[in-house]
């Protein structure tokens, strides 16, 4: 059974600091992964979807990273920003739909 | 249309009420997914529909819950006699296909009073 963890559970940094989310699976037998944000109360708004044969994925101040055959994901946010503040998802789809971890939740400090 | 639009966004019913959600996918997306995220949790899977195949009922939580998707299209969980551990929101996502990235809906948060 597909387990996903994200460390940290929780992050505070100053506004302007480079930071690193966390994200490892149990099975590598994935199709891809998808790192989600939630703002509080709303949906989730997908950030950026890294197919298994690919390593990673850019948009913007965003880079997420994908080593398959450790089972772990990367999200790299640079020169954070208080309008960050989310929590934020990974998730991976395989022979099941997609698996989520529980979060990070990130508030960057002005 | 343009995303996943789901109604109502929230509803409170009393407890033992039978209550229907209402998913609208992305036109095309053949792969339609029900979660649903209680307080301070994750995410949990429900059901999962693929086009014509028979849908992935192996989240539901109990024999309370249903869903259904007409003409391909949009997707009605039912809920039955409503349980304040029901409460929760629940969301919506459609993909083009069952291996391409989710887009979800706002959700509906339901209050079982």
């Amino acid at each position: 059974k597909q387990e996903v963890t994200q460390i940290p559970a929780a992050l505070s940094v100053p506004e302007g600091e480079n930071l690193v989310l966390n994200c490892s699976f149990t099975d590598s037998a994935i199709y891809n992964l998808q790192w989600f944000r939630q703002d509080p109360g709303k949906g989730l708004t997908s950030l950026l979807l890294i197919q298994s044969s690919q390593r990673e994925q850019t948009s913007g101040r965003l880079n997420a990273s994908l080593d398959k055959s450790s089972g772990r994901s990367t999200l790299y946010i640079a020169a954070s920003q208080p309008g960050d503040s989310a929590t934020y998802l990974c998730a991976v789809s395989g022979n099941t739909p997609l698996v989520f971890g529980k979060g990070t939740r990130l508030s960057v400090i002005a | 249309g343009a995303g996943v639009s789901q109604s109502p966004s929230n509803k409170v019913t009393e407890k033992g009420k039978d209550v229907e959600l209402r998913c609208d996918p992305i036109s095309g997306h053949t792969a339609l997914y029900w979660y649903r995220q209680s307080l301070g949790q994750g995410l949990e899977f429900l059901i999962y529909f693929q086009g014509n195949s028979a849908p992935d009922k192996s989240g539901l939580p109990s024999d309370r819950f249903s869903a259904e998707r007409t003409g391909g299209s949009v997707s009605t969980l039912t809920i039955q006699r409503t349980q304040q551990e029901d409460s929760a929101v629940y969301l919506c996502a459609s993909s083009p296909t069952d291996n391409e990235g989710y887009t979800f809906g706002s959700g509906t948060r339901l209050t079982v009073v």
